[in-house]
């Protein structure tokens, strides 16, 4: 299984919005509403942002927004701030055999 | 509070074993399914192994089905890695993770790791 797509960077402003792609197939991202997200922070263990392609945990600001269209994934993140720079990673279920698939990550930088 | 915390890391020469365990506490351990996911040094995520609540099913990445062998103590709330003829390129810090659902992971642990050098 290979993983997803996403842009190995992206930058933004305090206050602007920024969008990650995460780019599947039709084997993944494309059939089943199970992507989710997580941020990383520098010597962090991951956290969930963002589940079931748009679902928010309890606890996780309404700033992070998720959608999907086809074979791409997204994540939104609105009124950016200082502390959401981090690596950004997107994950699909895969089917039975490998259930799981992450994306390369992508690391947000807020200038 | 729900904490995760790996244990059994360390260095290892190519072609060794080493297990590694995550203790549980703070949910119902034997309600999640639990998995074990990867970091390399500068990488990125990579899913390395998942079971299910009771044991019963057990799932594997390609990179690691059969050197790799994942299991649970229910009893013990206690996740297991067993790692037989281990490669310099299964040098990561790895994770254990609890899910709720399918293939989101709730809760991660803080990492422990793993170093194939001769």
């Amino acid at each position: 299984q290979s993983a997803l797509t996403q842009p190995a960077s992206v930058s933004g402003s305090p206050g602007q919005s920024i969008t990650i792609s995460c780019t599947g197939t039709s084997s993944d991202v494309g059939s089943y509403n199970l992507v989710s997200w997580y941020q990383q922070h520098p010597g962090k263990a991951p956290k969930l942002m963002i589940y079931e392609v748009s679902k928010r945990p309890s606890g996780v600001s309404n700033r992070f927004s998720g959608s999907k269209s086809g074979n791409t994934a997204s994540l939104t993140i609105s009124g950016l701030q200082a502390e959401d720079e981090a690596d950004y990673y997107c994950c699909s279920y895969a089917g039975s055999s490998t259930p799981v698939v992450f994306g390369g990550g992508t690391k947000l930088t807020v200038l | 509070e729900v904490q995760l915390l790996e244990s059994g890391g360390g260095l290892v020469q190519p072609g060794g074993s080493l297990r590694l365990s995550c203790a549980a506490s703070g949910f119902t351990f034997s309600s999640y399914m639990m998995s074990w996911v990867r970091q390399a040094p500068g990488k990125g995520l990579e899913w390395v192994s998942g079971i299910s609540g009771s044991g019963g099913r057990t799932y594997y990445a390609a990179s690691v089905k059969g050197r790799f062998s994942i299991s649970r103590d229910n009893s013990k709330n206690t996740l297991y890695l067993q790692m037989n003829s281990l490669r310099a390129e299964d040098t990561a810090v790895y994770y254990c993770a609890g899910s709720s659902g399918v293939t989101h992971f709730d809760f991660w642990g803080q990492g422990t790791l793993v170093t194939v050098s001769s």
